[in-house]
């Protein structure tokens, strides 16, 4: 079984700092590691996803993660935050590539991101 | 990219009715979709994994009888709320994957949000 622990349910930066938002998993096999995004009343986008390949991740708009096995985290980080990045962030887990198990994603509790200006 | 559609958006149903909630592939072929639930302020609930022309696979705890899946063709699998009742409202989200590329990204729909009077 796999699970997935998000530190801390909300986190505010100012329009243009870091963004860091820090993900932790337990999986008992080589994990496949995802980051959503999900705007209000909306489905989940992917940013971005680890599927054994390099460790660290480039995703869409910026953001970017980096696989840490030692550390069993998949933090994701953007250098400079935008007021259009505020939403809600899924750090999800999956195991194994193929089949049906491959869809089935493991969620965080999620991450509300608030920038301001 | 590779679009899921969920219709309705918004439904609004008397406690006791059936509502029935649309999940469709538009440009590929979902051999697998996953219906999810979420509840305000929380992260998402895998509740059943719905497989194309056979019986859908159920998460622990949900109730088959009470939330009717059926995945009739390859580009449609449909989530039927029996006999809603208040506590069933919720964010309905699906997600689906091209049935070609196993290992490819998994879509998610814009969710359907269920609110039972």
């Amino acid at each position: 079984a796999q699970s997935v622990t998000q530190l801390g349910s909300h986190v505010s930066v100012s329009e243009g700092a870091l963004v860091l938002l820090r993900c932790n998993y337990s999986s008992s096999v080589p994990p496949y590691l995802f980051w959503y995004v999900q705007y209000p009343n909306q489905g989940l986008q992917l940013l971005l996803k680890y599927t054994s390949a390099a460790t660290l991740v480039k995703g869409i708009n910026g953001f970017e993660a980096e696989f840490k096995k030692s550390e069993t985290s998949f933090h994701l980080t953007k250098p400079s935050a935008h007021m259009s990045d505020a939403a809600e962030y899924f750090c999800a887990v999956s195991v194994g590539a193929g089949g049906t198990s491959y869809g089935k994603l493991t969620f965080g509790q999620g991450t509300i991101l608030t920038v301001h200006p | 990219g590779a679009v899921v559609s969920q219709h309705p958006s918004w439904v609004i149903c008397k406690s006791g009715t059936s509502v029935k909630i649309e999940c469709r592939s538009l440009d590929f072929q979902a051999t697998t979709m996953f219906w999810y639930r979420q509840f305000p302020k929380q992260s998402l609930m895998l509740m059943a994994t719905s497989n194309e022309g056979s019986k859908a696979t159920y998460e622990q705890g949900v109730e088959k009888d009470k939330f009717l899946i059926n995945h009739a063709s390859l580009t449609l699998s449909t989530l039927t709320v029996t006999s809603a009742h208040p506590e069933d409202s919720s964010f309905y989200i699906c997600s689906a994957r091209d049935g070609y590329n196993p290992a490819g990204e998994l879509f998610f729909g814009e969710g359907s949000r269920l609110t039972v009077l």
